[in-house]
């Protein structure tokens, strides 16, 4: 059975600091590895998604990478700013439902000024 | 250009109320979700219309329906609220699926039941 574990729950960082946050899965046989953030009290917003084939994706100071021999995604965050402060979680397909994405319960990250 | 709209916001009920959850899109997609969000854990599925006339039961379907009115309505009921179904509800939208595309979140529903 697919599980998503993201660890750690919380972190906090000084501001300008480059910063990695994991996610990890049991099953290496998926689809994509999917990254969304979570502002406090909204939705959520999709930053990135990597297919299988892929090894990194980049979109702007974001960068993921998928290592799915060791069931392993990392997204790393350059320069980081106050306004990255936020619950950043990821999903991966179910490999036996086109259409249910299983999540990790998400890491809070907190940028001090 | 709005997204995914929920309605309401917030929401209290009293243990064995009923209540719709309703959601739309603008952006033309297939396929509409509906999840809830609680606490320490992530986010885990109701249920979701692949395409326009189609539901089918996700990880937690017990105790909600739904209706995928059309394109772009896709709206949640409570018949009888539970205590257990305290949580925050989030209404997706994505053109087909997840193995290939990106989901659109609305902004989510705050439920309580007592």
């Amino acid at each position: 059975k697919q599980e998503v574990t993201q660890i750690p729950a919380a972190l906090s960082v000084p501001e300008g600091e480059n910063l990695v946050l994991n996610c990890s899965f049991t099953d290496s046989a998926i689809y994509n590895l999917q990254w969304f953030r979570q502002d406090p009290g909204k939705g959520l917003t999709s930053l990135l998604l990597i297919q299988s084939s892929q090894r990194e994706q980049t979109s702007g100071r974001l960068n993921a990478s998928l290592d799915k021999s060791s069931g392993r995604s990392t997204l790393y965050i350059a320069a980081s700013q106050p306004g990255d402060s936020a619950t950043y979680l990821c999903a991966v397909p179910l490999m036996d439902s086109n259409y249910q994405l299983i999540w990790g319960a998400g890491t809070k990250l907190i940028i001090k000024p | 250009n709005a997204g995914v709209t929920q309605t309401p916001k917030f929401q209290v009920l009293k243990t064995g109320q009923s209540m719709t959850l309703q959601c739309a899109q603008d952006m033309n997609h297939n396929s509409m979700y509906w999840y809830r969000q609680d606490p320490g854990m992530g986010l885990r599925l109701i249920y979701y219309s692949a395409s326009e006339g189609t539901t089918d039961k996700g990880e937690v379907p017990n105790g909600y329906n739904v209706s995928r009115l059309n394109k772009r309505e896709f709206s949640l009921r409570l018949e009888s609220a539970a205590p257990s179904q305290t949580s925050v509800y989030f209404c997706a939208s994505s053109p087909g699926a997840p193995i290939y595309y990106e989901q659109y979140f609305g902004p989510g529903t705050r439920l309580t039941v007592t």
